[in-house]
């Protein structure tokens, strides 16, 4: 079965450091990968996917991943984190075979202090 | 709708009770996913429809859980004679059009913390 790991289960950073936060997937076929986002209080949003084509994908708030077939990762990445980036990030994987639902990660749970 | 709706948003029960938890998809999305959300988890998988079918069932953990769309577009996930087990936020989720080479977006709602005594 699909699965999806996520190193980091806790990340503290301080504002203005950079981020990465690593990804790996078992699947070995074709996938689209996604990282969803959950700020306090608040569902699971979208950050950013890849379908095909680049593998550098950037999503919204300064955010970016880049899909490497060869090592199975989707590392998420931010040049400089803010607190507000304070949050659950959460990578998933759509293999297209099993379950027509999305495989996440157990998430990590990014802290960013002031 | 502007969004997936779930509710309700609590529901605090006890062991041995039937529970229903009710999602409105975004206007017009015919499909639609419920995941489970455990505390420290990433959300699991348990049933996607397409319209008013369940295309995939199997992320269902046993028989007590079942789930209906009567009308392709409001779901019910029902859960018999809860466990302690079951309590964890029921995600719902839902997208545009059927899984085109896997190509999924989904909208997730809010939740509906379910808490079992």
């Amino acid at each position: 079965a699909q699965s999806v790991s996520q190193h980091n289960h806790h990340v503290i950073l301080s504002e203005a450091a950079s981020l990465e936060l690593g990804c790996n997937y078992s699947y070995g076929g074709t996938v689209n990968l996604f990282w969803y986002v959950q700020y306090p209080g608040q569902h699971l949003q979208l950050l950013l996917k890849y379908f095909s084509g680049d593998p550098l994908v950037k999503g919204i708030k300064g955010f970016e991943a880049e899909f490497i077939k060869s090592k199975f990762s989707f590392n998420l990445r931010k040049p400089s984190v803010q607190w507000s980036d304070t949050a659950e990030y959460f990578c998933a994987v759509d293999s297209g075979g099993g379950a027509d639902g999305l495989t996440f990660g157990k998430g990590t749970h990014l802290i960013i202090q002031p | 709708g502007a969004g997936v709706s779930q509710t309700p948003s609590n529901k605090v029960t006890e062991k041995g009770k039937y529970v229903e938890l009710r999602c409105d998809p975004i206007s017009g999305h015919t499909a639609l996913y419920w995941y489970r959300q455990s505390l420290g988890q990433g959300p699991e998988f348990l049933i996607y429809f397409q319209g008013t079918g369940a295309a995939d069932d199997s992320g269902l953990p046993n028989d007590r859980f079942f789930a209906v769309r009567p009308e392709g577009s409001v779901s019910t996930l029902k859960i018999q004679r809860t466990e302690r087990g079951d309590s964890a936020v029921y995600l719902c989720a839902s997208s545009s059009g059927p899984r085109i080479a896997g190509a999924n977006v989904l909208t997730f709602g809010a939740g509906s913390r379910l808490t079992v005594l």
